[in-house]
């Protein structure tokens, strides 16, 4: 069946790791998105790429970073430079930005010890 | 930034009533989706409106589009406790490639 899969759901990190949330999707979709989502608030958009090899700054990309060397795969680095990363975090693709509906994945869930 | 906002923040109902959810958003749109999710899941998608169109159905539900007041609003006829869930606005605006979503109305139908 044809999805999106982040890994791990769930990932706790020692102060001043970095960590790595990984984001697959095999429905050949261009575009791909990373959020935050904070106890009882709303998405945030950190990342988005709309093709292989590049990607734009979404609202909150300070203290993180990602790649996108292929078109199924766009991993997310929570660095240590991200002060407060406890959160859940959202991965979602798109045939192409701004055609439609965009599918997710179940999102993995950081906490910092 | 989000780009859209809902109302209410949180709203509770017996089964078999109405739900009526807003949204109001900042600057000119391509589309206006809604989502839905349940705790600790991913967004699932709902229905998407374009800018040129007032109004959409999809089985229980309703969604309006008013672009001069730049707001929108869901119905959820007939409400059943397996509708209890969070419910987001997102929006693209024009110009760019993302999509923004508000902080969500959270839906309770009590049996």
């Amino acid at each position: 069946d044809g999805g999106i899969t982040q890994s791990p759901k769930y990932l706790f990190r020692k102060e001043g790791q970095n960590v790595t949330l990984s984001c697959e999707q095999n429905l050949n979709h261009d575009a791909m998105y990373w959020y935050r989502q904070d106890p009882g608030q709303g998405l945030r958009l950190i990342y988005y790429s709309q093709i292989v090899n590049d990607f734009q700054k979404g609202d909150i990309a300070e203290g993180y970073s990602v790649s996108r060397e292929k078109k199924e795969s766009f991993p997310l680095t929570v660095t240590s430079a991200q002060k407060n990363p406890t959160a859940f975090y959202l991965c979602a693709s798109t045939r192409q930005a701004n055609t439609g509906e965009l599918f997710f994945g179940e999102g993995s869930r950081l906490t910092v010890l | 930034s989000q780009q859209g906002e809902e109302d209410p923040q949180a709203l509770s109902i017996q089964e078999g009533e109405n739900a009526t959810m807003n949204c109001s958003y900042k600057t000119s749109i391509n589309n206006l989706q809604w989502y839905r999710q349940n705790s600790g899941r991913g967004l699932v998608h709902l229905i998407l409106i374009r800018s040129n169109e007032r109004e959409k159905h999809s089985g229980r539900l309703r969604v309006t589009l008013d672009t001069s007041k730049k707001s929108s609003s869901l119905l959820i006829t007939a409400s059943r406790a397996a509708d209890t869930a969070s419910y987001f606005c997102a929006t693209d605006a024009l110009g760019n490639n993302d999509m923004r979503f508000g902080a969500g109305t959270r839906l309770t139908v009590k049996p």
